[in-house]
């Protein structure tokens, strides 16, 4: 049992590259999501998932792509690389949050430096 | 947007103290949930409080929610240098997307 798995853990990006961030878990949780880490500051929902196939858009998405078409896997796409998407990345899932929300497990993170 | 500010920014203690962290947020909540982070990694649950719960214990660790003053506390007991960490709040206001809101976190230093 892996938990959540981010791939890579460290990239350097030219201006205008594009990359996938790779999140998988064997948890077999509905929900995923990525969070985006700047200095100093707290965590940001980038994006986020409720089930296969059914995505949706956190606080800060424009830059970036997801898809969900497996239950493990949610990658996150980096359309063309900007400066200011210098950030450390954090994929997260949970078993289902119902109403009430559930505990929501975290990847050791990829940080992510763009040129 | 940072709903949750959290209470110090910094916080150093002696070993075996208790340490006690603030976090404030400004919209009602269905949750909010503690978590630790030590340097360089990813964040680790802690607890999760739920809006009709008032006080919940894990071993150490106790939280308060009180959503009048729309506050939480998180309190570490006999601390220990491996709580060392960097500790953040986070609200929940969707239920079920989970769209969890970060406050800034406090940085805990444990000295020996």
């Amino acid at each position: 049992n892996a938990g959540v798995t981010q791939t890579p853990k460290f990239q350097v990006l030219k201006t205008g590259q594009s990359m996938t961030l790779q999140c998988a878990q064997d948890m077999n949780h509905e929900y995923m999501s990525w969070y985006r880490q700047d200095p100093g500051m707290g965590l940001r929902l980038i994006h986020y998932s409720v089930g296969a196939g059914i995505t949706d858009q956190g606080e800060v998405p424009n830059g970036y792509n997801v898809s969900r078409s497996t239950t493990e896997d949610f990658p996150l796409r980096l359309l063309s690389a900007a400066p200011s998407q210098t950030s450390v990345y954090f994929c997260a899932s949970s078993y289902s949050p119902g109403p009430t929300g559930n505990t929501i497990y975290f990847g050791e993170g990829s940080w992510l430096t763009v040129v | 947007s940072q709903q949750g500010e959290e209470d110090p920014q910094a916080l150093s203690i002696q070993e075996g103290e208790n340490a006690t962290m603030n976090c404030s947020y400004k919209t009602s909540i269905n949750n909010l949930q503690w978590y630790r982070q030590n340097s360089g990694r990813g964040l680790v649950h802690l607890i999760l409080i739920r809006s009709n719960e008032r006080e919940k214990h894990s071993g150490r660790l106790r939280v308060t929610l009180d959503t009048s003053k729309k506050s939480s506390s998180l309190l570490i007991t006999a601390s220990r240098a491996a709580d060392t960490a960097s500790y953040f709040c986070a609200t929940d206001a969707s239920g079920r997307a989970q769209k969890l809101v970060f406050g800034q976190g406090t940085r805990l230093t444990i000295n020996p």
